[in-house]
């Protein structure tokens, strides 16, 4: 079974604070692993897509790497702001004929206050 | 900005009617995923194509659900006889396929009651 799992569950920070959460996966036949971010009544939108041991990825005041060969990825936020209020998923997929299959986490949920 | 198209954006129905939503992809994208959003499991993944022909739908419960894609700018997802426990917001994402190396973009969803 393929499965991933995402700690905390939910998170909540005050506003300049900064803040990571975890993601764990498999790591034998790993391809990819993907980051989303997924504000409350809106659809999710990708953030960074790593795919090779060692590799981070930044956007602004979010930052992403990746350990395939323990099978853990880290996202870092940088000073908080109540609009990175959100979940953030991850996803990976495996290296077969089915790259493409995402499978999810069930996200971590940040609240930050002000 | 181009974007995946759901519709209907609502759907309130009886228990036992048929449900069909759509989504347009966008573009170019040769990869279509069907997703449900439960409260439990986060995205359940129902079913994906590429280049329009389904790769796995092990997601899905095969006696009442069914996924197509007539064409490439169209993918369907159908319940029929729909119950109440479908009731959920469905997404589609669409990208390019070989891991989505610019990850996979997802429309607004559906979200459908089943009364």
């Amino acid at each position: 079974i393929l499965n991933v799992e995402q700690s905390p569950q939910s998170l909540h920070v005050q506003e300049g604070d900064s803040t990571n959460f975890t993601c764990s996966f498999p790591s034998s036949n790993f391809y990819a692993l993907h980051w989303y971010r997924w504000e409350t009544a809106k659809s999710p939108e990708a953030l960074f897509v790593m795919t090779l041991n060692g590799d981070e990825k930044k956007k602004g005041r979010i930052s992403a790497t990746l350990n395939t060969k323990e099978g853990y990825s880290y996202l870092y936020i940088k000073g908080s702001q109540p609009e990175d209020s959100a979940t953030y998923l991850c996803a990976f997929t495996v290296a077969t004929y089915n790259t493409d299959k995402l499978i999810f986490g069930t996200g971590t949920r940040l609240q930050v206050f002000p | 900005d181009a974007r995946v198209t759901q519709t209907p954006r609502d759907k309130v129905t009886e228990m036992g009617q048929e449900v069909t939503m759509r989504c347009q992809p966008i573009l170019g994208h040769n990869t279509v995923f069907w997703y449900r959003q439960t409260m439990m499991q986060g995205l359940e993944l129902l079913a994906y194509f590429r280049n329009r022909a389904p790769l796995d739908d092990s997601g899905m419960p095969k006696d009442r659900f069914s996924a197509e894609m007539p064409d490439a700018t169209l993918a369907t997802l159908k319940i029929q006889p729909s119950e109440p426990r479908d009731s959920a917001v469905y997404f589609c994402a669409s990208g390019l396929g070989g891991g989505g190396a610019d990850g996979y973009t997802f429309g607004s969803g559906t979200r459908l009651t089943v009364v």
